[in-house]
């Protein structure tokens, strides 16, 4: 079956660094996202990783590794409006987005 | 990024009455659209996928009867629940994906609480 696990909640002081991790399971892959999600607020794209390795965006990087399938979100500098939920999802050989339940994350001053 | 706007953001009805939730892609051409729900502390759920000019796909234990999806244009695309009852409460995210861009653009998500 498909599967995408990451932690429920993390929490993390500001100014720190956090790593969130997703494992996947999917037929077949075509690439692995992040979205950061505000309650109440739809999601909002943030990464996207199709070759093994490491993309750095800012204060933001993502991994991924196909052989391990690994993927982890990298936030450095955290500011408080960095709290927020954090979906893992995978897409499929039909393209399609599975989704992991997502990690909150909690910043404390 | 993209811009998709979804609308209304909030919507409140009574029992029975159909509700229809806009989606439109403001600056590409959204060849397929995502419909999602999703319940507090939850994850989304997809609903359905619908490709311009086609007939959208349903996701198992998704009612196509109660939840219609129509996708007539490359930039609208809506979703009506229909005979809405108070478990339908939920919010209703839509996204967008064009022709060749990889990731989906959502929109801002529409709070539907059926009273």
């Amino acid at each position: 079956g498909q599967n995408i696990d990451q932690p429920t909640e993390m929490t993390a002081t500001e100014g720190a660094i956090v790593q969130i991790n997703c494992t996947y399971q999917t037929s077949g892959f075509n690439g692995l996202f992040w979205y950061q999600q505000h309650a109440g607020e739809a999601p909002t794209f943030l990464s996207y990783n199709v070759l093994d390795g490491l993309e750095e965006k800012g204060r933001f990087s993502s991994f991924l590794s196909r052989s391990k399938g690994y993927s982890y979100l990298l936030l450095k500098e955290l500011q408080m409006k960095d709290s927020a939920s954090y979906l893992c999802a995978a897409m499929d050989s039909n393209y399609q987005l599975i989704w992991g339940a997502g990690t909150k994350l909690i910043i404390k001053p | 990024g993209a811009v998709v706007s979804q609308h209304p953001s909030w919507v409140i009805c009574k029992s029975g009455t159909s509700v229809k939730i806009e989606c439109r892609s403001l600056d590409f051409q959204a060849t397929t659209m995502f419909w999602y729900r999703q319940f507090p502390k939850q994850s989304l759920m997809l609903m359905a996928t619908s490709n311009e000019g086609s007939k959208a796909t349903y996701e198992q234990g998704v009612e196509k009867d109660k939840f219609l999806i129509n996708h007539a244009s490359l930039t609208l695309s809506t979703l009506t629940v229909t005979s809405a009852h108070p478990e339908d409460s939920s919010f209703y995210i839509c996204s967008a994906k064009g022709q060749g861009i990889t990731e989906a653009f959502f929109g801002q998500g529409t709070r539907l609480t059926v009273v």
